[in-house]
């Protein structure tokens, strides 16, 4: 069964920094891109940031461009997100996605983990 | 790319059809998804490439569109249904999603 566990989240301090975790497994890691999705308390989904199988390529949401790396470990099936600078509007579940291919040669999130809240306040 | 979903709230008896609508500022050819999301849950992939289903998911739901416009039907909703629904393009960088459909109970 593929699963995605993430972990890390917690209650920081604006201008603090948290780094979250996602453990893959059920499925070849190494092979599938993976995402970062945030969604803030009582909102919609966002978009925050695409990883590569190898690693080399990332992309990221304006938002949290320059603030927050994404990276990963394929030897221990784990995905990161550092986050730094945070503020008070990076209050978020953050859920991490498997990326699948598409027909198009384009990539949709197909399995999803259950989040971990990240909370940034004083 | 503004993914524009209405309603913002559909009100449906089960049993009832619902459709939800997704509309894209620009085309996104068909490059886009459907996620179901309950309270305290991760979104759940329904329909990929504007009308593939996803594995498992029953077969009434359906999608279609391409370009700009998008539809989701569930052809006779059931009580498990009753969630919000987001859609998500996929074809531009950066991704976006829709602001989401809250499906309730009339």
């Amino acid at each position: 069964e593929v699963q995605l566990v993430e972990s890390g989240g917690g209650l920081v301090q604006p201008g603090g920094s948290l780094r979250l975790s996602c453990a893959a497994s059920g499925f070849t890691f190494s092979s599938y891109a993976m995402s970062w999705v945030r969604q803030a308390p009582g909102k919609g989904l966002e978009w925050v940031s695409v990883i590569s199988t190898s690693g080399d390529n990332t992309y990221y949401g304006d938002s949290v461009k320059g603030r927050f790396t994404i990276s990963r470990d394929n030897s221990e099936n784990t995905l990161y997100l550092q986050m730094n600078s945070l503020r008070a509007e990076d209050t978020a579940v953050y859920y991490c996605a498997k990326r699948e291919a598409s027909s198009s040669s384009y990539y949709y999130m197909d399995v999803w983990g259950k989040g971990t809240t990240v909370t940034v306040s004083s | 790319i503004v993914m524009t979903q209405s309603p913002a709230t559909l009100s449906v008896s089960p049993g009832e059809r619902a459709t939800l609508s997704c509309r894209a500022s620009h085309s996104v050819r068909s490059d886009l998804a459907w996620y179901q999301q309950k309270p305290g849950q991760a979104p759940r992939l329904l329909i990929y490439g504007a009308s593939t289903r996803a594995t498992g998911i029953p077969a009434r739901f359906s999608g279609s569109g391409s370009g700009t416009e998008f539809t989701l039907t569930i052809s006779s909703l059931q009580s498990e249904d009753f969630a919000v629904y987001y859609c998500h393009q996929y074809n531009n960088w950066p991704l976006t999603f829709g602001g989401g459909t809250k499906v309730e109970i009339k």
